[in-house]
């Protein structure tokens, strides 16, 4: 098992720019989520997926969208990014809610200009 | 709505010393509380969880934590720590889909 995958690793963008970071996972996971994580600041929740076709906002959705066709694969789109979106990107998946434990990816480094 | 509050932010120790995070949570539902730990350059991985049971939960590479209902705890504890156990450590809540976690704590072991 792969577990988690994201793409890509690093990414520089300037602002007005958009564009989509992938996630993948191979478990067969109902439930995905993606964060972002600032310094001092742990991780924060943008959106999640409780299963295909369904989605709902986490803390931070603002600037970002996300679409949920497969089990598998859950991308999250920046619209028009923003020096305040540069962060690190996780994206996680579990078995199901409460006290499943999540599978993390291994992040994405975004930075806007 | 749920909070994680972590009262260390930075927690320099030497090898050997003993380990005590703390976490304290905010939230009326049935709790589900987790630590997680990122080593440098690697993954966010689970440490141990609590939903329910022992309070006093023992986790990987000779961690545990307890929990503590009446004070909304769930302290994260080593007696012994090791330079590998560098890394910063997060607790969380868990609420359905849900899940808010603490700001971190960076822990820095010399060796």
């Amino acid at each position: 098992n792969a577990g988690v995958t994201q793409t890509p690793k690093f990414q520089v963008l300037k602002t007005g720019q958009s564009m989509t970071l992938q996630c993948a996972q191979d478990m067969n996971h109902e439930y995905m989520s993606w964060y972002r994580q600032d310094p001092g600041m742990g991780l924060r929740l943008i959106h999640y997926s409780v299963g295909a076709g369904i989605t709902d906002q986490g803390e931070v959705p603002n600037g970002y969208n996300v679409s949920r066709s497969t089990t598998e694969d859950f991308p999250l789109r920046l619209l028009s990014a923003a020096p305040s979106q540069t962060s690190v990107y996780f994206c996680a998946s579990s078995w199901g809610q409460g006290y499943n434990e999540q599978f993390f990816g291994p992040g994405t480094r975004l930075t806007v200009l | 709505a749920q909070s994680v509050s972590q009262h260390n932010h930075h927690v320099i120790l030497s090898e050997a010393a003993s380990l005590e995070l703390g976490c304290n949570y905010s939230y009326g539902g049935t709790v589900n509380l987790f630590w997680y730990v990122q080593y440098p350059g690697q993954h966010l991985q689970l440490l141990l969880k609590y939903f329910s049971g022992d309070p006093l939960v023992k986790g990987i590479k000779g961690f545990e934590a307890e929990f503590i209902k009446s004070k909304f705890s769930f302290n994260l504890r080593k007696p012994s720590v090791q330079w590998s156990d560098t890394a910063e450590y997060f607790c969380a809540v868990r609420d359905a889909g849900k899940s808010t976690f603490g700001d971190g704590t960076t822990l820095t072991v010399k060796p």
